[in-house]
């Protein structure tokens, strides 16, 4: 078993719809919680950081963490075509090997014009 | 400020060679880890640098090896290269806080014929 499954998608949704992406993860030692989005040719780039469980809002980004059910979920409004990218949900542990963060496999997302 | 920044962006190289990938962290983080990519998935751990130090290492052969520099800067080496090396290669820095998330390169895609 992965330490963090991840839907790889794709996922096709029309302009303006609302996006949930999700991963599950298996190490109760997890702590910190990200998404990265990743434009094709592109580097992963930092869109949501949380600690805790619950909700964080940025804009049209909802990140949500559930730790009892070691769910998180990421949600965009008003979804727009330039959000096409793969989204990889992203968590870290503070282990004797250092502070290491382990990725999903990154679900690829299509909003439609 | 400049990123994260990493060269060359593209190599091509012939099995049984080594390579060598250069990396410059964002100014003022001291952190260097190195991730490969594959085409489809996320990102693989393998190495993290602090204050030139290895902090951590993934589940890679020996083939793979990295430094970090005085100024922070990194280099990752692959000897022997395999068919199966080609991927992106990302460059991520991250601050001296135990809690600070990753910053991301565009990478280096190795071609490996």
């Amino acid at each position: 078993q992965k330490e963090v499954e991840q839907d790889p998608g794709p996922l096709s949704v029309p302009e303006g719809a609302i996006v949930s992406l999700n991963c599950t993860y298996s190490n109760s030692a997890f702590q910190y919680f990200m998404w990265y989005r990743q434009y094709s040719r592109k580097g992963p780039e930092l869109l949501m950081y949380t600690y805790s469980s619950g909700n964080k809002e940025d804009g049209r980004f909802t990140a949500q963490v559930d730790k009892s059910s070691k769910y998180i979920s990421l949600f965009i409004r008003d979804s727009q075509p330039s959000d096409s990218a793969t989204y990889l949900c992203a968590m870290s542990a503070v282990g004797t090997g250092g502070f290491k963060t382990i990725f999903g496999a990154g679900t690829r997302l299509f909003v439609k014009a | 400020d400049a990123g994260v920044t990493q060269s060359p962006t593209h190599l091509i190289k012939t099995r049984g060679q080594h390579v060598t990938l250069r990396c410059s962290p964002i100014s003022g983080h001291k952190s260097v880890s190195w991730y490969q990519q594959v085409l489809g998935q996320g990102p693989q751990f393998i190495f993290q640098y602090y204050e030139k130090e290895e902090r951590g290492r993934g589940n890679f052969p020996d083939r793979f090896s990295a430094r970090q520099f005085p100024n922070y800067s990194s280099e990752l080496n692959v000897n022997a290269l395999l068919l199966g090396d080609s991927a992106l290669y990302l460059c991520a820095s991250s601050s001296d806080r135990v809690d600070s998330p990753l910053h991301f390169g565009n990478g280096t895609r190795l071609t490996v014929t």
